[in-house]
């Protein structure tokens, strides 16, 4: 079955800096990879996704790329705030009948 | 549009005990997700119900059940409860269907907690 590894497991970084989360991903036929950001006491809530026919989306100070042929894809946040501080999941998924599967989470801190 | 609700938010048991818990999707959902987050696990696939169906089943024992009425919404049951089963269960919905992405939306959970 699929399996995807993310990375880091915690990210530490000021407001205002960039933050990088990476994922990889084991199975080639994957073809839709979400992220989710999950607030303390709350369901993960989707923020990006982004399908295999595309290699980088943005949204305002989020982006997400993907290189299929490495398997990896990666969310970007630019001009990180503290309400960013967060668990970050990243997904893959074949679509069907086929179940999405998570990666492990990054927690981000984000430093006033 | 009222989103994925679970209920209850907090449930307390002691082991050997039997915990139900409740989803309702996304009005026009038919697709239902079940998911274990234990601490520092992240999202274990534990159950996929569409149209009334279970469809798939994640690596769980058979005392992990559930099902999923006519109106889509879904329960969750727990027997035999042991102390690992302590965790957040999130309920997700999508659209349903064998066809395109499994867009999936959350509820905020429910935090089961075993003595």
């Amino acid at each position: 079955g699929e399996n995807v590894e993310q990375h880091p497991s915690t990210l530490s970084v000021q407001e205002g800096d960039s933050a990088v989360i990476k994922c990889t991903y084991s199975d080639s036929a994957s073809n839709y990879f979400p992220w989710y950001k999950q607030e303390l006491g709350k369901g993960p809530q989707l923020i990006i996704d982004i399908r295999s026919n595309v290699g980088e989306k943005k949204d305002q100070r989020i982006a997400v790329t993907l290189n299929k042929t490495a398997k990896h894809f990666s969310l970007h946040i630019t001009e990180t705030q503290p309400e960013d501080s967060a668990v970050y999941f990243c997904a893959a998924s074949k679509g069907g009948s086929y179940i999405p599967t998570f990666g492990r989470g990054t927690s981000l801190i984000v430093h006033p | 549009e009222a989103g994925v609700t679970q209920s209850p938010t907090h449930l307390i048991k002691t082991r050997g005990q039997q915990a139900t818990l409740r989803c309702s999707p996304i009005s026009g959902h038919t697709s239902v997700y079940w998911y274990q987050q234990a601490l520092g696990l992240g999202l274990q696939f534990l159950l996929w119900y569409d149209e009334g169906e279970e469809r798939n089943r994640g690596n769980f024992p058979p005392r992990f059940s559930g099902r999923q009425f006519p109106n889509y919404s879904s329960e969750l049951n727990v027997n035999a409860l042991e102390l690992e089963d302590s965790a957040l269960y999130l309920c997700a919905s999508s659209p349903g269907g064998f066809s395109g992405a499994n867009v999936l939306t959350f509820g905020a959970g429910s935090r089961l907690t075993v003595l």
